[in-house]
């Protein structure tokens, strides 16, 4: 079975200053991996995803992971943060094989202040 | 906007009824998911289905139920409702059933309120 551990319930951070949302998982095949938003009151957004190839993973609005397998780590990172960037956050893991449902970590929420 | 519709958006009912919430995918995706988000479970996978079959089965309750029909659409069947229910339920659909990328795109939701 694969599970997904987010650490820190609540982030909190200052304006155009940088973040790490943390992520480990665990499964004994091999995964994909992602990141989604969900902003108040809305679904959940898909920010980034990693599928193979290179460990650094670009998404929108500025932000990245890093996928570290040693660690079975998926950190999310943005160099500098916006008021609008204020979000829940969850990290994600897919089974490569015919069910592709996503087991959610239980989700950061950043709290970006002015 | 996702393309996924799910109706209704809000939902108030009594313990102890049935209630039914609706999902359209994405025009050309043949999965549907559901997933079940509350303040203390997080976001639960409950069912998917692909192509009208179910595929995979997750932490739903045997009060509830689901199917997909033959247009795509999907239907979550929830009874005998206990306030423990009280949930936000969303869809998401995607393209494939094997194979892909394992790429969801979420509805906004219904959220279910029991009294």
């Amino acid at each position: 079975a694969q599970s997904v551990t987010q650490l820190d319930s609540q982030v909190p951070v200052f304006e155009e200053a940088p973040v790490e949302l943390r992520c480990n998982y665990s499964s004994s095949v091999s995964v994909y991996l992602f990141w989604y938003v969900q902003y108040p009151n809305q679904g959940l957004q898909l920010l980034l995803k990693y599928l193979s190839g290179s460990t650094l993973v670009k998404g929108i609005n500025g932000f990245e992971a890093e996928f570290n397998k040693s660690q079975t780590s998926f950190h999310l990172r943005k160099p500098s943060v916006h008021i609008s960037d204020t979000a829940e956050y969850f990290c994600a893991v897919a089974r490569m094989d015919s069910s592709y449902k996503l087991i959610f970590g239980s989700g950061t929420r950043l709290l970006v202040r002015p | 906007d996702s393309g996924v519709t799910q109706t209704p958006k809000h939902l108030i009912t009594a313990t102890g009824q049935r209630v039914t919430l609706r999902c359209s995918p994405r025009s050309g995706d043949l999965s549907v998911y559901w997933y079940q988000q509350s303040l203390d479970q997080g976001l639960q996978f409950l069912i998917q289905y692909y192509n009208g079959e179910e595929r995979a089965k997750g932490n739903i309750l045997e009060r509830f139920s689901a199917q997909q029909f033959p247009d795509l659409h999907s239907e979550l069947n929830l009874s005998s409702l206990e306030l423990g229910d009280s949930a936000l339920y969303f869809c998401a659909s995607s393209v494939e059933g094997q194979g892909g990328t394992g790429e969801l795109f979420f509805g906004e939701g219904s959220r279910l309120t029991v009294l």
